[in-house]
Parts: structure tokens; sequence; C-alpha cells
């Protein structure tokens, strides 16, 4: 069965510092992964996602996410966060075709002070 | 607009009273799921259906059923809740030929309380 781990449950940054969220998946096969964002009081959002090609994978608002199978990683950055970002995320999995089951990590809090 | 809707979007109600929660999508998806957010537990799935007719269970499907004879719409049940059933809930779709239910859309939830 898949899994998500993310470790970091609750994350403080000033403005303008450098984030790194880390997410690792468990899964014996192809993957996809997922980043979601959720703001306060509000639904989940796509962040970026990695189905194939360049592990480098960039997505909206400045995130960006880098693939490393080797240590079944994918873990999300930006070089300089804005009070803005201050939401939940969320690190997601599914396995390749077949296994349509979408398996989410358990959330990283950020909080931006400004 | 392209959305996901749900209702109600809030809900206390009692145990063992049954109570159906509506999922709507108006964009022609074919795969739609439900989720509960739990504090440090994150998002689980409880349901997901790949098509009309075609439903199967996630990680925590205890207590819930679903039914899909519509494409647009993905009702969650629960037939006796529990107060363990208090949560929040997500509905989610996805086009399948768009890569995959990953790239989900979610509805704005339902604060569920069963007192």
């Amino acid at each position: 069965a898949q899994s998500v781990s993310q470790h970091n449950h609750h994350v403080i940054l000033s403005e303008a510092a450098s984030l790194e969220l880390g997410c690792n998946y468990s899964y014996g096969g192809t993957v996809n992964l997922f980043w979601y964002v959720q703001y306060p009081g509000q639904h989940l959002q796509l962040l970026l996602k990695y189905f194939s090609g360049d592990p480098l994978v960039k997505g909206i608002k400045g995130f960006e996410a880098e693939f490393i199978k080797s240590k079944f990683s994918f873990n999300l950055r930006k070089p300089s966060v804005q009070w803005s970002d201050t939401a939940e995320y969320f690190c997601a999995v599914k396995g390749d075709f077949g296994n349509e089951k979408l398996t989410f990590g358990t959330g990283t809090r950020l909080t931006i002070i400004p | 607009e392209a959305q996901v809707t749900q209702n109600p979007r809030y809900l206390i109600t009692v145990t063992g009273k049954k109570l159906t929660v509506t999922c709507s999508q108006n964009m022609n998806h074919e795969y739609m799921s439900w989720y509960r957010q739990d504090p440090g537990l994150g998002l689980r799935q409880i349901y997901y259906s790949m098509n009309v007719e075609v439903t199967d269970k996630g990680d925590v499907p205890e207590g819930y059923k679903v039914s899909r004879k519509e494409k647009r719409n993905f009702p969650l049940i629960l037939e006796s809740p529990s107060p363990n059933q208090t949560s929040l809930y997500f509905c989610a779709s996805s086009s399948i030929l768009a890569g995959g239910p990953g790239e989900q859309f979610f509805g704005p939830g339902t604060r569920l309380t069963v007192l």
C-alpha cells in the first residue's frame, strides 16, 4: 500500500525566508506526485504535480518541487515566502495506471510572520 | 464557472439519524471522491468512483455509503452516524483523461458534527 510522510507538522518562518517542506512516499511502482495547498477557511487547491519527465516541477505562486526517485522524496520549495503563503500544505501520491487511490500526507502547517 | 458544490456546508446531527451530503460537479469529470479531514491525520479517502455505477472503497470506508447514478452527482450517505464521524468532509472530482484522478478539484467542504 502507498503512504506519504510529511515530517514537518508546523513550520514558522519570517517573510522573505526560504522554504523547504519535506515529503517522502512509499510505493513500489511508478508514481504521480502532488502538492496541494489549503488557505485558511478555503478548500484544497493544486500547487503542482509530477507525472513524468523533468523531475524539477514548477507550480503556481513561485513554488517548485523536486522529485528524487532514489530518495522517494518530493520536497516543496520556495526561495522567498510571503505572508500570504500562510496555509496548510499537503503532499499526495497516486500509483500508476490501475491504482487510482490518491493518498495524502498529514499536512504541514506553514505560518509566515510579517 | 467550473466548480464542485457540496451541501450542506455545516450540519449538526445526533447519533443514528441517517444523513446525506450531496456533491455535484459541472465539469463532466469521470472521477469523483470523498475525503474526510481530521487534525493530525490529513485527508483520508473514504470512497471513490471512476464513472457512473462504478465505486470503490478508499482507506476509511466503514460507516459510509456512496452511489453514482449520474455522472455529475456523488452523494455520501451515513446510515447511522456516530460521534467518531464528526469531521470535515471534502468532495473532489477529476477528469481521467487529463492525467488521472490525482489532479482533483475540491469542493468547499462540509463540517459535520455528530452528537
